[in-house]
Parts: C-alpha cells; structure tokens; sequence
C-alpha cells in the first residue's frame, strides 16, 4: 500500500484558513487521495477524497499537485470544533480499505 | 449517509477470557471493516469483514485470535481471544455502503481494558 507523509502537528488561529500537506510520492495511477479526521474520543470522519482535480464540499476543500504526489487539505475558516487529528490516506478503487498513518494534529487558538 | 453503533461502548477483561464485540449498521452496506487503535496512536486495520464467507485478514492478523461474523449487509461481530494486556486498545468497526470509494462511517469505537 502506498504511503503518506504529514507533519506530526499543525496549530491555527480561529477564522483563520489552514492548509495541511500531504506528501505521497509513490501514488499509484488509480489511488484516490481520502481525508478523514478524528475528534477526540469519536471514530474518523470522511473529510473528502479526490483523484487528479482539486475538490470542494461544505467541509474543505482538496487540491492536488498536477503531478499527484503530494496534496493539501484546506479548511477555509478553522473553528474550534475542528481541532481533531487529520488523516490522509490513499485508498485503492478495488478494495476499500483505508491503511491510515500517522495522521497531522491540528490545534486551533481562539 | 450510515449510523454505526457498537457494543459493548467499554470493558474491562481478564487476560485469558474472550470478548465479543458487535457493530450495527443503522442501513445495509456493502463493505465492512475492522480497526484497532492502541493508546496514542493512528488506527491499524485488523480485517474487511465479509458477508457469508471468511474476513480478509491483513498481515499481522489472524483468524484464532480475531474472528470475525458478519451474517448480513448490517451487522459484523469481532472476537478478541484469549486476552492479554498488548489487546488493550479501542476498536472500531467501520462500514460503507457502495462501492470501495465509498465514503466509510465509523463506530464510536469499544475501549477495551484487559487487566
């Protein structure tokens, strides 16, 4: 399974927008990239995930390197709320499965 | 969207005995996965969960110590078997209702405690 590299931890003022990287040069051709996060003491939740174009939903938004290997998950207007841990995962269209690493802490300052 | 419910919420064990983990799925799904996430750190996944036939264990994972049910499209049971303190961890079941790029739901997750 290919792998992925963020920073251990991140830290954003509230209101602010927060851009949190995501390097995975061993991207295969039909990986998908998936963000989820996880608030503390609750199981992960799906963020969003993209192929090759950059993605928006209500949550965040997903751009992605032209060359694929490396992607940024951007929260437009931190809130509290959004302090979690912050995985991105390659996930493969035949399987399902998600192998998660270490994931980026992301702590929000009021 | 899916709501998935797990029980036992937490328990506390002693090494040796064994405990039965279940997770509901509020709506049917296609796939269904296991997941255990020791104290301060990521999830490592145990098993894809598949109806009427074995789980597909990943490496490090087997059948003995892990088994796994899943009867139908909404329910899967993890076994965790003759207990050590190392089993002390969360699980968590997750669960997607199409395909593989599916959007997967979690569990809230079962603390387990093995003394």
């Amino acid at each position: 399974d290919a792998k992925t590299t963020q920073p251990n931890s991140m830290e954003s003022n509230e209101e602010e927008p927060v851009h949190l990287p995501c390097n995975h040069s061993t991207i295969s051709g039909t990986d998908y990239i998936h963000w989820y996060r996880q608030l503390p003491s609750q199981g992960p939740e799906y963020v969003i995930h993209g192929l090759t174009s950059n993605v928006n939903n209500r949550m965040a938004s997903l751009a992605i390197a032209e060359d694929r290997k490396s992607s940024t998950l951007i929260l437009h207007r931190a809130t509290l709320r959004d302090a979690a841990v912050y995985y991105c995962i390659l996930g493969t269209s035949n399987t399902g499965k998600l192998i998660f690493g270490q994931g980026t802490t992301l702590q929000v300052k009021p | 969207s899916a709501v998935i419910s797990q029980k036992p919420s937490r328990d506390i064990c002693q090494r040796g005995t064994s405990l039965t983990i279940q997770c509901q799925v509020d709506s049917q799904v296609t796939m269904m996965f296991w997941y255990r996430q020791q104290p301060g750190q990521s999830l490592t996944l145990i098993a894809t969960a598949n109806q009427g036939s074995e789980a597909t264990y990943e490496s490090g994972f087997v059948i003995d110590k892990f088994p796994i049910s899943r009867p139908n499209l909404t329910f899967s049971t993890l076994t965790v078997s003759n207990m050590s303190p190392e089993d002390s961890s969360i699980y968590l079941c997750s669960g997607a209702a199409g395909g593989p790029l599916d959007t997967q739901y979690f569990g809230p997750g079962t603390r387990l405690t093995v003394l």
